[in-house]
């Protein structure tokens, strides 16, 4: 069964400074991994997805890497602002086991929580 | 396009109530998925459908857990009876073809559950 872990869970900056993000998941055999952005009480926004076939994705100030055989996938953001504060969750679509079982929707981590201080 | 519709945004019932969810996808989208999200357990899928047609509902936790996809246009999550263990965020999520694996899924605001 896939496993998503994030670190760190939660972490504090001040505002300029470049971070990353971190996301690691168990089963290498995935059809892609999005990162989206969950503000307090609302729903989750897509930032990024990458192709399992794929190495990076840029948008804007966010670059998601993605190394599949090693489980890994990180998110950089660059000049980081006080609007960049949310929850940041790391998804895998994994592909789906011959036999059965396993759902094919996304497997979530629980998330890095971020803040960034003015 | 309006996204991913959800109603209700917020529920407060009692325990024992039935309890039902509303989704709109986005139009066009072949996908439609169900989660939950609670903070001991994080985001979870629940179940999705294809065309109208549920294909995994595994995550769906117990009996008391209902989903149904009576047209492109519309999907319905009923629990029935709730408890207090229902209580999170259900989000509703969609995503198109071409290729189940290449598209992002679009998630709605959710809907947040009390049962009291």
């Amino acid at each position: 069964k896939q496993e998503v872990t994030q670190i760190p869970a939660a972490l504090s900056v001040p505002e300029g400074e470049n971070l990353v993000l971190n996301c690691s998941f168990t089963d290498s055999a995935i059809y892609n991994l999005q990162w989206f952005r969950q503000d307090p009480g609302k729903g989750l926004t897509s930032l990024l997805l990458i192709q399992s076939s794929q190495r990076e994705q840029t948008s804007g100030r966010l670059n998601a890497s993605l190394d599949k055989s090693s489980g890994r996938s990180t998110l950089y953001i660059a000049a980081s602002q006080p609007g960049d504060s949310a929850t940041y969750l790391c998804a895998v679509f994994t592909v789906p086991q011959i036999g059965g079982g396993g759902a094919d929707g996304l497997t979530f981590g629980k998330g890095t929580h971020l803040i960034i201080q003015p | 396009d309006a996204g991913v519709i959800q109603s209700p945004r917020h529920e407060v019932t009692e325990m024992g109530q039935e309890v039902t969810l509303r989704c709109k996808p986005i139009s066009g989208h072949d996908y439609l998925f169900w989660y939950r999200q609670t903070m001991m357990r994080g985001l979870e899928l629940l179940i999705y459908f294809n065309n109208n047609v549920p294909i995994d509902d595994s995550g769906m936790p117990e009996d008391r857990f209902s989903a149904k996809m009576p047209n492109a246009s519309f999907s319905t999550l009923k629990i029935q009876p709730s408890e207090p263990r229902d209580s999170a965020v259900y989000f509703c999520a969609s995503k198109g073809v071409p290729g189940l694996a290449g598209v992002e899924q679009f998630f709605g605001p959710g809907t947040r559950l009390t049962v009291l």
